[in-house]
């Protein structure tokens, strides 16, 4: 069973660009969970979609937003670029919302760098 | 507000000593409680997870956790390492289920196991 794939894996932008981030989770799954990883805040929950519909949102600004698609793969969108939006993402996926199992599985993440 | 405390940021050990990395965390009902273990350019892993039942829960790679709540404890053990055990390690939070369901990590044990 192939596993969460994220893409792209490696991106570079620069500051007040946007960028969209994709996320295919493990076949079955239908909720989609958005982490930010960096070494200063370490791993910080942005949102989780669930049957397209977003069921849970963290603090982050408004420039970051995401959307799922019937076939449950996701976006998550980060406009207006900020230096500090460099950061490892994660994409999680769970077979039910993600409170229901309490387990994630996880992919390799999108590392983005803005300069 | 749940938070979560991991107390060593690293934590060098011998090939074949025993490891403890410790977590605390800070919640005012009852969690859900997780180990997540993270190879270099990977994404996290399910160690092993506490959501009700025995304290002592044990995972995969031989690592085992007890929870312990009247310390708001949930520290990870394995008795003898490998190398291969060498990765950053996570522990989690969640304050129960359902729709508002979201895990908050701590900052991160990154564990070396040395020949």
């Amino acid at each position: 069973k192939a596993g969460v794939t994220q893409t792209p894996r490696y991106l570079i932008k620069t500051r007040g660009q946007q960028v969209t981030l994709s996320c295919s989770p493990i076949s079955g799954h239908r909720s989609v969970s958005w982490y930010q990883q960096t070494p200063g805040q370490g791993l910080q929950f942005l949102f989780e979609y669930f049957s397209e519909t977003q069921r849970n949102k963290g603090n982050f600004p408004g420039r970051f937003s995401g959307r799922q698609f019937s076939n449950s793969r996701s976006e998550m969108n980060v406009s207006t670029l900020e230096l500090g939006d460099s950061a490892l993402y994660l994409c999680a996926s769970s077979p039910r919302l993600a409170g229901n199992t309490g387990e994630l599985f996880f992919g390799e993440g999108s590392r983005l760098t803005v300069l | 507000a749940q938070s979560v405390t991991q107390l060593d940021s690293q934590v060098p050990v011998f090939e074949e000593a025993p490891v403890e990395l410790r977590c605390n965390y800070s919640s005012s009902v009852s969690v859900y409680l997780f180990w997540y273990v993270q190879y270099p350019n990977q994404g996290l892993q399910l160690l092993l997870k506490y959501l009700s039942g025995s304290t002592l829960v044990k995972g995969i790679n031989g690592f085992e956790a007890e929870f312990n709540k009247s310390q708001t404890s949930f520290h990870l053990r394995k008795p003898s390492v490998h190398i291969s055990d060498t990765a950053e390690y996570f522990c989690a939070v969640s304050e129960g289920g359902g729709s508002n369901y979201k895990l908050t990590f701590g900052k991160g044990t990154l564990l070396t196991v040395n020949p």
